[in-house]
């Protein structure tokens, strides 16, 4: 099956930082989500991708959709204590009734 | 408004118990889906419904079984619920194909 490689694994960074994480696919997509979970709760989307090459802002967050389709990135500004939560990627066909793979995960840790 | 609301929050089983977790949303959505989430590791797609009367099974189907009640409600049935079992379950919805999946806060189940 598809199988998405979410990378890095943890992060800890200082308030202030950037961060920067990336998703890679062994096959395409037409659509990409990045999705924040905090302890407790369920995934909330953060930003949704619907295009190639495609560059969305979300506040602090910038999210881009690769060109090949097969990958994407989130870069988070100058990180506050509440970007902490463990942050996903999914990968979706928008004809494909909505099911959505997603990677395993990237662990934010933001000391103040 | 409450979105996605799942009962119970948490549940302790023994090694063949059966049970059903149940989840229903408020949105009027069409599609409904269950994940698992272990952990260090991403959502998992189990069972879905992409319109009431028809269900489908994801990427991890076996042991469990689903019933979409009605446009609001979609059950999940343990039937002989194992260790492997253990785990955190989502329930998520969205309107249509390309559209938003809003996850519920999760079922915590433990088999022991």
């Amino acid at each position: 099956g598809q199988q998405l490689n979410q990378s890095p694994q943890s992060m800890f960074i200082q308030e202030g930082e950037d961060v920067s994480m990336n998703c890679t696919s062994s096959s395409i997509f037409n659509t990409w989500l990045w999705y924040k979970q905090d302890p407790g709760e369920g995934p909330v989307l953060l930003i949704a991708l619907y295009k190639a090459g495609e560059l969305t802002s979300n506040g602090r967050l910038t999210a881009q959709f690769g060109i090949t389709r097969k990958d994407s990135f989130l870069n988070i500004s100058a990180s506050i204590p509440s970007d902490v939560g463990i942050y996903f990627c999914a990968g979706r066909w928008s004809t494909n009734a909505g099911k959505s793979t997603f990677g395993d995960g990237t662990t934010l840790t933001v000391k103040p | 408004n409450a979105g996605v609301t799942q009962t119970p929050k948490f549940q302790v089983l023994k090694t063949g118990q059966s049970m059903t977790l149940q989840c229903a949303q408020d949105m009027n959505h069409n599609s409904m889906y269950w994940y698992r989430q272990d952990p260090g590791m991403g959502l998992r797609l189990i069972y879905y419904s992409a319109s009431e009367g028809t269900t489908d099974k994801g990427e991890v189907p076996n042991g469990y079984n689903v019933s979409r009640l009605n446009k609001r409600e979609f059950s999940l049935r343990l039937e002989s619920a194992a260790p492997s079992q253990t785990s955190v379950y989502f329930c998520a919805s969205m309107a249509g194909l390309g559209n938003i999946q809003y996850f519920g806060a999760g079922t915590r189940l433990s088999v022991l």
